[in-house]
């Protein structure tokens, strides 16, 4: 099983709502990241969990809270969205390596499409 | 910042022409990776090459390197009306096990 699920497909929500995204594989991967990617424009790192521990936060607002219970699922709780937060939010998740650090290929779940009125 | 640069922004060529992504980039890295992306879904890995590698093939797909240049070209041979998509180069610097995506290239593939 190669796939990442992601859940919701698509998601509105007012700026006072509190809301989940959610995120799930059975690779067997140790890493996962959650991406941000507005319209014509690549993504962008938001986190990264290693080994189920928050180990990168790209200095993402507080509004959005990850967790990752276990090793193959992966939260992102929203919470006082603005509406400049409206994109595509990415999950991925690839094996980690520790030794060298080199990169390893990611695999992309298919998105949640966020609108917040 | 941005690690990864492609160009041209946009390509439109006809069925069965070839096309070719090019992608410029900063500081050292250990691979670079190519990356599909179909209108508003999620990514797709194409291939990766390593920095010790000038070449790779993959199907239709050739990626070169030169390290030297900090650039990676992509080339789609023979396209096809699917191969309509964007293209994105990610790169991470030494010590880093993180990507960074480059802008990305739209590729359009006419009938």
């Amino acid at each position: 099983d190669t796939e990442v699920t992601q859940t919701p497909k698509h998601l509105v929500m007012g700026m006072t709502n509190k809301k989940s995204l959610k995120c799930e594989q059975h690779m067997g991967h140790r890493a996962m990241y959650w991406y941000k990617q507005k319209a014509k424009k690549p993504p962008e790192l938001m986190f990264v969990y290693s080994y189920e521990k928050l180990s990168i936060n790209e200095s993402v607002p507080s509004r959005f809270s990850p967790e990752c219970p276990n090793s193959s699922l992966l939260n992102l709780h929203l919470h006082a969205l603005q509406p400049e937060d409206s994109a595509l939010y990415l999950c991925a998740s690839s094996q980690v390596r520790i030794s060298d650090a080199k990169q390893e290929t990611q695999y992309f779940g298919p998105g949640t499409r966020l609108l917040v009125l | 910042s941005q690690q990864g640069e492609e160009d041209p922004q946009a390509l439109s060529i006809q069925e069965g022409e070839n096309a070719t992504m090019n992608c410029s980039y900063k500081t050292s890295i250990n691979n670079l990776q190519w990356y599909r992306q179909n209108s508003g879904r999620g990514l797709v890995h194409l291939i990766l090459i390593r920095s010790n590698e000038r070449e790779k093939h993959s199907g239709r797909l050739r990626v070169t390197l030169d390290t030297s240049k900090k650039s990676s070209s992509l080339l789609i041979t023979a396209s096809r009306a699917a191969d309509t998509a964007s293209y994105f180069c990610a790169t991470g610097r030494s010590g880093y096990s993180t990507l960074t995506f480059g802008k990305g290239t739209m590729l359009l593939v006419s009938p």
